[in-house]
């Protein structure tokens, strides 16, 4: 799997749009970008994924560049709950012995009042 | 639907003892996984199972044996607990294949090996 390259930390004003950058330069023509958070001491929540195309749930939006390279997800409107660890992680979909998924340290995104 | 049941959520052991953490999940999901995580740090895979008797190794297996006699249950066994193995655990589930690979995570078992 791709590695994926994050910010360590971010912070955003309660309210405000918060945008979390993800490099991903190595990434191949069948790998997704995946999003999960981990709210403090809590077990990983899936938040979105997507190959090339934009992708918006009720959680988040998923921005790729056209040369998928990179990634944003954006939390169109943060707010305190949305305290957490971030992870980006590319991997291909699928099922079998391929599905690993590989945690990096992700970015504490702080949400302030 | 309960998704994914950890048990339990907190345990002491001392050096030397054994101990299974539970897991069990109500989603008949064919993928469960265990997973390492240690402060600051992400998580790191432990063993893996893609359905009924059958587990595989993940990038931190050793100290760690795993069965899967059932769908629903993937237990992690530690046959002798060291210092080494204090941690969070968490246990997590998916389906396998297209079109849905989310994956459905615990809350997680605090050990503390003394």
């Amino acid at each position: 799997d791709a590695k994926t390259t994050q910010p360590p930390s971010m912070d955003c004003a309660e309210g405000r749009a918060a945008n979390l950058p993800c490099n991903h330069s190595t990434i191949s023509g069948n790998e997704y970008v995946y999003w999960y958070r981990q709210i403090h001491s809590q077990g990983p929540q899936y938040i979105i994924h997507g190959l090339k195309n934009n992708e918006t749930n009720e959680m988040a939006s998923l921005i790729i560049t056209e040369d998928r390279k990179s990634s944003t997800l954006i939390l169109p409107h943060a707010t305190l709950r949305d305290t957490a660890v971030y992870y980006c992680i590319v991997r291909v979909r699928g099922g079998g012995s391929n599905y690993k998924l590989t945690f990096g340290k992700g970015t504490l995104l702080t949400v302030n009042p | 639907n309960a998704g994914v049941t950890q048990t339990p959520k907190f345990q002491v052991l001392k050096t030397g003892q054994s101990m299974t953490l539970q897991c069990a999940q109500d989603m008949n999901h064919e993928y469960m996984s265990w997973y390492r995580q240690d402060p600051g740090m992400g998580l790191r895979l432990i063993h893996y199972s893609v359905g009924a008797g059958i587990t595989d190794q993940g990038e931190v297996p050793n100290g760690y044996n795993v069965s899967r006699s059932t769908t629903e249950d993937f237990p992690l066994r530690l046959l002798s607990a060291a210092p080494s193995q204090t941690s969070v655990y968490f246990c997590a589930s998916s389906i396998l294949g297209t079109p849905n690979t989310e994956a459905f995570f615990g809350q997680g078992t605090r050990l503390t090996v003394v």
